[in-house]
């Protein structure tokens, strides 16, 4: 079946723009991650939903950052007044719930360049 | 607070020598344990768990909770092993993953 799908695959915006990246999970899969990839780092966590519950927002760098998700399915990640410490690839993964060994499902990220 | 190492950034070895990708982790309560592979142009993937106690494309992981390690081995590399790894760490209520910052195997020919 089809996987995590994201868009776009690129970004490239300028300073002060705000942004809007986009993550289709897989079906079915009720929690749904977003993680920052900055150059020569790991993967930081973002923000976390887990089907109707508040989602946990306790990786967001600052409130630029806000994330959207309608109910079970896709999920928006808006980024305002973008500065060029954001650039990063964004990725995005979902699995069937948030529990012990769930593995996580990644997209292919979105790689987003702040000029 | 949980956190994860990997001393190494690069790694490079030899088609059938030995390989050990190391990693080390913090965590106050029990962890859960992870391995995910990243081969150029793919998207990342997990590659094992420490849980499964499985091995997968030759590769195992042993949970060490006295020297709070996970070390990735496999006793004969292959060319086609080379990628990006990552340790990642679960844990707390919304297993969250953490990671460390990878380590880019190279398996010369």
């Amino acid at each position: 079946g089809a996987g995590v799908s994201q868009s776009p695959s690129n970004k490239v915006t300028e300073k002060g723009k705000d942004v809007e990246l986009r993550c289709d999970p897989i079906s079915g899969h009720t929690a749904l991650y977003w993680y920052r990839q900055r150059l020569g780092q790991g993967l930081e966590f973002l923000i976390y939903f887990q089907g109707n519950s508040a989602p946990d927002k306790s990786g967001l760098p600052s409130d630029r950052f806000s994330a959207e998700r309608t109910g079970e399915s896709v999920s928006t990640l808006t980024i305002q007044r973008t500065q060029q410490e954001d650039s990063a690839v964004y990725l995005c993964a979902s699995s069937l719930w948030a529990g012990p060994s769930n593995e996580q499902f990644f997209g292919p990220g979105t790689r987003l360049t702040v000029l | 607070a949980q956190r994860v190492t990997q001393p190494e950034k690069l790694l490079s070895v030899f088609k059938g020598a030995p390989v050990e990708l190391k990693c080390n982790y913090s965590y106050s309560g029990s962890p859960e344990l992870f391995w995910y592979v990243q081969y150029s142009r793919q998207r990342l993937q997990l590659l094992l768990r420490h849980i499964s106690r499985e091995s997968i494309k030759g590769f195992t992981a042993d949970l060490n909770k006295g020297e709070t390690s996970f070390h990735l081995k496999k006793p004969f590399a292959q060319e086609e092993d080379s990628a990006m790894y990552y340790c990642a760490l679960s844990g707390g209520s919304n297993y969250k993953l953490t990671f460390g910052k990878g380590t880019l195997l190279t398996v010369n020919p």
